[in-house]
């Protein structure tokens, strides 16, 4: 069981370029979702899933898509870097709320670190 | 703006001593999180309290909500080095988890 796993853990991207940040969970989580964290401001919330086929925009999501054609997966694209996006980026899961379901907390990825110059 | 903000910003202690701290949030709730977070990693998910709770206990940990003053604390009982860290609240409403900009605790032995 290896939970949230995100990949690359480390990049450096040349402003303008585009890149997808993966995200695979294995404990078949219906809800996913991304986060970015800069120095002082916490984790702000870019895009989130609640099933395959299903996402939406959080505080944050321009400049970013994602898709979820799977359960187990949800990447992260970045279409027009810029140094604005240099981040550490969170990806995370957990179940639907609901009946038998007793803990709904969510597991994070270690995150992926983010340098755009 | 965040829908939640944790008080204290940071928070030194000696080891032994309980440390508190303090969540608010703006909008309904269906539940709020706390999460720890080590230098360097991940966030690691320590207790959820649904918004019909009032208090819950999870080892050394110690959690309350007031739905009416859209608040609640976290209180760690008898602190130890290995508590130092970041602790972020999250609230949970409509399908999103929301997280506040965190409380950073020292304890020092």
């Amino acid at each position: 069981n290896a939970g949230v796993t995100q990949t690359p853990k480390f990049q450096v991207l040349k402003t303008g370029q585009s890149m997808t940040l993966q995200c695979a969970q294995d404990m078949n989580h219906e809800y996913m979702s991304w986060y970015r964290q800069d120095p002082g401001m916490g984790l702000r919330l870019i895009h989130y899933s609640v099933g395959a086929g299903i996402t939406d925009q959080g505080e944050v999501p321009n400049g970013y898509n994602v898709s979820r054609s799977t359960t187990e997966d949800f990447p992260l694209r970045l279409l027009s870097a810029a140094p604005s996006q240099t981040s550490v980026y969170f990806c995370a899961s957990s179940y639907r709320p609901g009946p038998g379901i007793r803990n709904y907390g969510y597991t994070f990825g270690s995150g992926t670190r983010l340098t755009v110059v | 703006s965040q829908q939640g903000e944790e008080d204290p910003q940071a928070l030194s202690i000696q080891e032994g001593e309980n440390a508190t701290m303090n969540c608010s949030y703006k909008t309904s709730i269906n539940n709020l999180q706390w999460y720890r977070q080590n230098s360097g990693r991940g966030l690691v998910h320590l207790i959820l309290i649904r918004s019909n709770e009032r208090e819950k206990h999870s080892g050394r940990l110690r959690v309350t909500l007031d739905t009416s003053k859209k608040s609640s604390s976290l209180l760690i009982t008898a602190s130890r080095a290995a508590d130092t860290a970041s602790y972020f609240c999250a609230t949970s409403y409509g399908n999103k988890l929301v997280f506040g900009a965190g409380t950073i605790l020292r304890v020092k032995s």
